[in-house]
């Protein structure tokens, strides 16, 4: 079946260092790839999207590239902010049919001053 | 501003009681969605409508309902027969391979 791996959290950083959270997925056909962050008390965001091998999804610092080859969906980031400190969601859209969306179970990040 | 608006941002509950979730969009998107979302897990999704009058089960739709009858809204009721209510409550819209858009969330507790 469809399904997203995410490496466990909490991750804490110190401000500037470099961010890695590890994505990799299970999927029938070609999905579309995305990363969610979460802010407390709110709903998720679009962070950044991928929808075919090799595309690299970017936004606010954030990169990701889509690898059919290792099914992995890896967020980077070159130099993290106290205000990066969030949950982050890898997910993937389905493209057999239907409107469902798979997400990991969220990594939580720290990142401290 | 186009959005998905959920309300009220906090809801209680009593023992036997039936409360309902209010899930609005004016994005017009064809999909909404309710998710669970617990503390320190992922979501976990309970009903999703894909059209209008049309509506599946996600993975714990056990004690609760929704209705479609319009394509803005999507309410979500907890009934009495969810036993363990409390937790962090996301609806969301989408179209087919597009991201979906979130609301801000309802948490519900037990009084």
């Amino acid at each position: 079946g469809n399904s997203v791996t995410q490496m466990e959290g909490p991750v804490t950083l110190s401000e500037e260092a470099f961010l890695t959270i590890n994505c990799t997925y299970t999927a029938t056909g070609y999905p579309s790839l995305f990363w969610y962050v979460q802010y407390p008390g709110e709903g998720l965001q679009l962070l950044l999207k991928a929808t075919k091998a090799d595309d690299k999804g970017s936004n606010k610092g954030f990169e990701a590239t889509y690898r059919k080859e290792t099914t992995s969906f890896h967020l980077e980031k070159g130099s993290v902010q106290v205000s990066d400190s969030a949950v982050y969601f890898c997910a993937l859209e389905r493209n057999t049919g239907g409107f469902k969306t798979i997400f990991g179970a969220g990594t939580r990040l720290f990142v401290k001053a | 501003d186009g959005g998905i608006t959920q309300s009220p941002k906090y809801l209680f509950r009593k023992e036997g009681q039936n409360v309902t979730l209010s899930c609005e969009q004016n994005l017009n998107h064809d999909a909404m969605y309710w998710y669970r979302q617990d503390p320190g897990q992922g979501l976990r999704l309970i009903y999703y409508s894909q059209i209008v009058n049309d509506f599946q089960k996600g993975d714990i739709a056990e004690g609760y309902s929704v209705s479609r009858e319009k394509k803005e809204s999507f309410p979500l009721t907890v009934t009495s027969a969810q036993k363990n209510p409390t937790a962090f409550y996301l609806c969301a819209g989408g179209t087919y391979n597009q991201p979906q858009h979130f609301g801000d969330g309802t948490r519900l507790s037990i009084l």
